[in-house]
């Protein structure tokens, strides 16, 4: 079980915007501590989309941005394409021993 | 331009061991935290531990302490991460991460270059 909690899949049309979801605990997300996002397509590297909740690296759209409300983070996705298909992954430092950083589960991203 | 190459598919049996490499170029590499990440098949990604380059510090995930060992050889820019005691849900793609500079706020950095991965198979 992760310690950073997403849905197992979300999905949408072409176009249309969804929106992944990344709870925490006061031990990572509600203790400041940044959250970022990858993208990882079958059979490659996981790739760095968000950082620091909201900021977007150099060449990563502007329909992707990041969000953070309390113990929870956001990505969200809009203007859909068939190329964003993909599993996403938060990610966060947490303050307990048993693993210093963490990743959520993953979203797998269907676009219909 | 930054590159972490890795060291290619490895089979092993249950209960050996296993070393995989990531080599460095295009930065400074003593400069840089790198971490390992494994991914499962079918599972999520998974922190293992880290190594600061400059000093040779290291922190392990818990549940692989024992087991994982992280070292680096900084001559040849290389980081490297063994595994011991291998079993059947060690079979996964391990990759080489490149973090921000060790002189930042480690907690908040993001795993910002990824090597291509390795894949392990332990059967």
């Amino acid at each position: 079980q992760s310690v950073l909690t997403q849905p197992p899949s979300v999905s949408g049309a072409p176009g249309q915007k969804v929106t992944i979801s990344c709870g925490g605990s006061r031990f990572n997300i509600g203790a400041d501590y940044d959250v970022h996002w990858y993208q990882v397509r079958p059979g490659t590297a996981p790739k760095l989309l968000i950082y620091g909740f909201h900021n977007r690296p150099a060449g990563v759209p502007d329909r992707f941005s990041g969000s953070k409300s309390g113990t929870s983070a956001s990505l969200a996705i809009t203007g859909l394409k068939a190329e964003d298909e993909a599993d996403y992954y938060c990610q966060a430092y947490d303050s307990r021993l048993s693993a210093n950083w963490v990743f959520g589960g993953g979203t797998k991203l269907t676009v219909l | 331009q930054v590159h972490l190459v890795q060291s290619g598919a490895e089979v092993r049996e249950p209960g050996a061991s296993v070393r995989v490499s990531c080599k460095g170029s295009g930065f400074t590499f003593i400069d840089f935290y790198i971490h390992w990440v494994r991914h499962a098949p079918g599972q999520g990604l998974e922190w293992m531990g880290r190594i600061n380059p400059s000093s040779g510090g290291t922190k392990t995930a818990q549940k692989f302490q024992g087991r994982v060992t992280v070292t680096r050889d900084t001559s040849t820019s290389t980081a490297y991460v063994e595994v011991s005691s291998l079993k059947s849900d060690d079979t996964a793609v391990y990759y080489c991460v490149r973090a921000k500079e060790i002189w930042l706020l480690e907690s908040q950095g993001s795993f910002d270059y990824w090597g291509q991965g390795t894949l392990v198979t332990v059967s």
